[in-house]
């Protein structure tokens, strides 16, 4: 009963160094997304995938790449971490958005900061 | 203009209070209004989702869309400590390629119940 399951939790970085988050759903779930969350800005769509092998660009995508070589995980890179970048990302996936009772389900988020 | 607005509060009550939770979004073309709950340090889960003007009811939550005035609100009756989270509209925008759709939120209101 796992759901979406993000890792890391937490993780510090100093700037300049590059990471991947990882996030992973059982749902067999077509659709994949990344958030960030910012105080005051809200969810903001980074970059999202409509299937194994696909991604497409959200909101706000510079500054990180993703990959989506398997349906069930959903990789974002960030190559150069800047200040920026400080922030709480969030991993949601869901069927293809034909209708609000297909819902978005999210992971508890990586909280991301840099140094 | 961020096509989706909320006031970020924070909005404190007593328990058993009447809570009004409210966003306004600038496109008359998106169709699915939901309202996501988000307890601190977790994702945001969806609580309830509408489709047309009118109210929707499930148990103590009503939701209420307004389209000739581009209104969404979310009542809480009889409030509890439970209930206290950030509670965030969000509304669908199609993807790009026509690949289905994905959602706009607003930046969430932070609520507080006391008992």
């Amino acid at each position: 009963n796992a759901g979406v399951t993000q890792t890391p939790k937490f993780r510090v970085l100093k700037t300049g160094q590059s990471m991947t988050l990882l996030c992973a759903q059982d749902m067999n779930h077509e659709y994949m997304y990344w958030y960030r969350q910012d105080p005051g800005m809200g969810l903001r769509l980074i970059h999202y995938s409509v299937g194994e092998g696909t991604t497409a660009k959200g909101e706000v995508p510079d500054g990180y790449n993703v990959s989506r070589l398997k349906k069930q995980n959903f990789l974002l890179g960030l190559e150069s971490a800047a200040p920026s970048q400080t922030s709480v990302y969030f991993c949601a996936s869901s069927y293809p958005q034909g209708a609000p009772n297909q819902p978005q389900h999210f992971g508890d988020g990586t909280r991301l900061s840099i140094l | 203009q961020k096509e989706v607005e909320q006031d970020p509060g924070p909005l404190s009550v007593p328990e058993g209070a009447i809570v009004s939770l409210n966003c306004t979004y600038s496109n008359s073309a998106f169709q699915y209004f939901m309202w996501y709950r988000q307890y601190s340090r977790k994702g945001p889960e969806l609580l309830m989702y509408t489709y047309s003007s009118g109210n929707k009811e499930d148990g103590r939550f009503t939701a209420q869309v307004d389209k000739s005035s581009k209104y969404i609100s979310l009542f809480i009756r009889d409030s509890q400590p439970s209930d206290s989270a950030t509670y965030l509209c969000a509304i669908t925008e199609s993807l790009s390629n026509q690949a289905g759709t994905a959602l706009i939120f607003g930046k969430g209101t932070t609520l507080s119940v006391s008992s």
